[in-house]
């Protein structure tokens, strides 16, 4: 098992770039989440999906956040334009999804990508 | 919303306990501990269900009680190994199904 694959794990840009980071996670998983994490707030949840739908997108900080993910194997997050506070480690986690209520689904972590707006 | 964790900090010497809590406002359906070394991703510990369950994992215990919407996590015995930031993880059920919000973390350094 590869676990969750996140790219680049390091990426600097300058303000007003476009920005796009990439998930990969673990096969048979269900649930995918996007994370942000600061000194300032601590990890926040920016969107998560259950079966390639995002469910829940409110911790996406503005429009120009947007997330997708076209099918069970890829997920991407895009900032446009970005702009320096956008600078934090970003993790994406999977698990295999809630098919009761009763069943434990622990979060699998990539091991994220380090955001630096200039 | 964000949980609530207590103590933001803890230093201890090995061989020593510590107890770290983790309170919310809103009604849980679980509760999720999960450590993180530096440098390094968020690692699952274990996940406790309302139903006032208690879990171990090698010598860290948890517990939750659902009326009080407290868990608390019991780390004995502290190796150097267990120095890490430790969040809790609340998710509320209902249409917030499978959201996962975390607490903002508690520092444990276990010094020799």
């Amino acid at each position: 098992d590869a676990g969750v694959i996140q790219s680049p794990r390091h990426e600097v840009t300058e303000m007003g770039q476009e920005v796009t980071l990439r998930c990969k996670p673990i096969s048979g998983h269900n649930s995918l989440f996007w994370y942000r994490q600061t000194m300032m707030r601590g990890l926040e949840l920016l969107i998560y999906f259950n079966n390639n739908v995002p469910i829940d997108d409110s911790g996406m900080p503005e429009d120009r956040f947007s997330a997708k993910m076209p099918n069970a194997s890829f997920s991407t997050l895009k900032i446009q334009p970005s702009e320096p506070r956008d600078s934090a480690v970003y993790f994406c986690a999977s698990s295999p999804g809630r098919g009761t209520r009763w069943v434990n689904s622990p979060l699998h972590f990539g091991n994220g990508t380090r955001l630096t707006v200039t | 919303q964000q949980p609530v964790q207590s103590p933001q900090a803890v230093i201890l010497r090995e061989g020593e306990d510590a107890v770290i809590n983790c309170s919310s406002s809103k009604a849980l359906y679980s509760v999720h501990w999960y450590r993180q070394k530096h440098g390094e991703a968020p690692v699952f510990l274990m996940i406790l269900l309302k139903g006032g369950e208690q879990k171990g994992h090698d010598k860290i215990s948890a517990s939750f009680n659902e009326k009080k919407q407290q868990s608390s996590l019991y780390l004995t015995a502290s190796q150097l190994s267990y120095s890490g930031t430790y969040f809790c993880g609340t998710e509320r059920g209902g249409t917030s199904y499978g959201k996962l919000t975390f607490g903002q973390g508690t520092i444990l350094t276990v010094h020799p």
